[in-house]
């Protein structure tokens, strides 16, 4: 069965040291992959996406993502994290042949101190 | 207006009371989705729209009750609901069709069941 795990729950980070979100997944086939991020009381918004090709995506406010088959990982990462990043952020998968199917993981909530 | 916009933002309802929630997308889109996120649980999917035909329904309770008149709009009517209905209903949109489309989130309706 298709699934996505995010390990962590809670991370804290500085503001301007780096920052990696971990994810892993359970899935038949190439997956669609995506980060789409979500600020308090807010939707969530589309960080990147991985379909096929280069295995090392970029997406918006400066975060980057790498597809790992051997691993089955689509770790999250931004080199120098900004206040305004404090989100929760999710992994997702799309599964094909259907209705653009997506399969959520938990969440990991980024709080960033000054 | 532009995207997905959900209204209204905040509701709060008794148990005896009937509501609905509205989800307009302004992205030509022929797909539109229901999903809960209450807290602590992964986005769980609720409902899904194919051209104006429902595809998915996740064993929802009768209590919820959606409705899609054309492929811009899409409803959710509410009846008889509980405490734990209490979450934040999030409406999307994506292109079905070939290969996998993304799918663009609403910013949500924050509920709470009193």
């Amino acid at each position: 069965a298709q699934s996505v795990t995010q390990p962590d729950i809670h991370i804290t980070v500085s503001e301007g040291a780096s920052l990696e979100l971990r994810c892993n997944y359970s899935y038949g086939a190439t997956p669609y992959l995506f980060w789409y991020v979500q600020s308090p009381g807010q939707g969530l918004q589309l960080l990147l996406k991985y379909f096929s090709g280069d295995t090392l995506v970029q997406g918006i406010k400066g975060f980057e993502a790498e597809f790992k088959r051997s691993q089955s990982s689509f770790n999250l990462r931004k080199p120098s994290v900004h206040w305004s990043d404090a989100a929760e952020y999710f992994c997702a998968v799309g599964v094909s042949g259907g209705y653009n199917k997506l399969i959520f993981g938990a969440g990991t909530r980024l709080a960033v101190h000054p | 207006e532009t995207g997905v916009t959900q209204t209204p933002r905040h509701l709060v309802m008794g148990m005896t009371n009937k509501k609905s929630l509205k989800c307009e997308q302004h992205l030509g889109h022929n797909a539109m989705y229901w999903y809960k996120q209450s807290a602590k649980k992964p986005l769980e999917l609720m409902f899904v729209y194919s051209l104006e035909e429902r595809v998915e329904n996740n064993s929802v309770p009768s209590r919820f009750s959606p409705e899609c008149p054309n492929s811009s709009h899409l409803f959710l009517h509410l009846h008889t609901l509980q405490p734990e209905d209490s979450a934040l209903y999030l409406c999307a949109s994506s292109q079905m069709g070939q290969g996998y489309n993304e799918q663009f989130f609403g910013p949500g309706t924050r509920l709470t069941v009193l």
